[in-house]
């Protein structure tokens, strides 16, 4: 689907420790997000980007970092893991004019 | 900041019978899409509705967007087990900037057989 990975696609971690999270896709879109998908709460926007080094924060920041040093790659940081970042994360693009998105086969992460 | 609201959160249908989710912004939208989430799997999008009281059908779904641009549903007719799955509305407000899009919770449909 829109040539998106992510990578890697299941991680367990301890509190405390970084963690970086990668997208990676191939058809050069301009447009990546990164969300965070919870029971109950459906998907919520954590960062984006509109270009590379071009980013903006979503809803549910707070506690995540993003870079883009290339356009077909957007990194997804948590600084210092916590147990309410235990998550699905997925990663999307934005497909040409239309705001329609396309994702990525998202990454499960548990902190322990 | 803007929200959106799906009702139901869950619902349990026979084969056969009929589906309706509906979707409600606290502000009014540019667009609404719509997305399904197979159980294990991401996110795939399935229709943009843009204008004001605009229906589109595909097969089984009629989604429809309501005339204020605030609200939409999504009805599925004679449900199928392929239809299992969540079903999410997403939305663009009008005075955003950019290309975000606010999703609703989503509605889990599960199918009888």
């Amino acid at each position: 689907d829109a040539g998106i990975t992510q990578s890697p696609r299941h991680k367990v971690t301890e509190t405390g420790t970084p963690v970086t999270l990668r997208c990676h896709q191939t058809e050069n879109h301009r447009y990546m997000y990164w969300y965070r998908q919870d029971p109950g709460h459906g998907l919520r926007l954590i960062h984006y980007s509109y270009g590379v080094k071009d980013t903006d924060k979503g809803e549910v920041s707070d506690g995540y970092s993003v870079s883009r040093s290339k356009t077909e790659d957007f990194l997804l940081t948590l600084e210092s893991a916590t147990s309410s970042q235990t998550s699905v994360y997925f990663c999307a693009i934005r497909a040409g004019s239309s705001y329609e998105q396309y994702f990525g086969p998202g990454t499960r992460l548990t902190v322990t | 900041g803007q929200q959106v609201m799906q009702i139901p959160q869950y619902q349990h249908v026979q084969e056969g019978e009929d589906f309706t989710t509906y979707c409600n912004s606290s502000t009014t939208l540019s667009n609404i899409q719509w997305y399904k989430q197979r159980p294990g799997g991401h996110p795939v999008f399935l229709i943009q509705l843009v204008k004001s009281g605009e229906v589109k059908k595909q097969k089984r779904l009629t989604f429809q967007f309501g005339e204020a641009k605030k609200n939409s549903s999504l009805h599925i007719t004679a449900t199928q087990t392929t239809d299992v799955g969540t079903y999410f509305c997403a939305g663009k407000a009008r005075e955003t900037s950019g290309s975000r899009l606010t999703f609703g919770e989503g509605t889990q449909l599960t199918v009888n057989p």
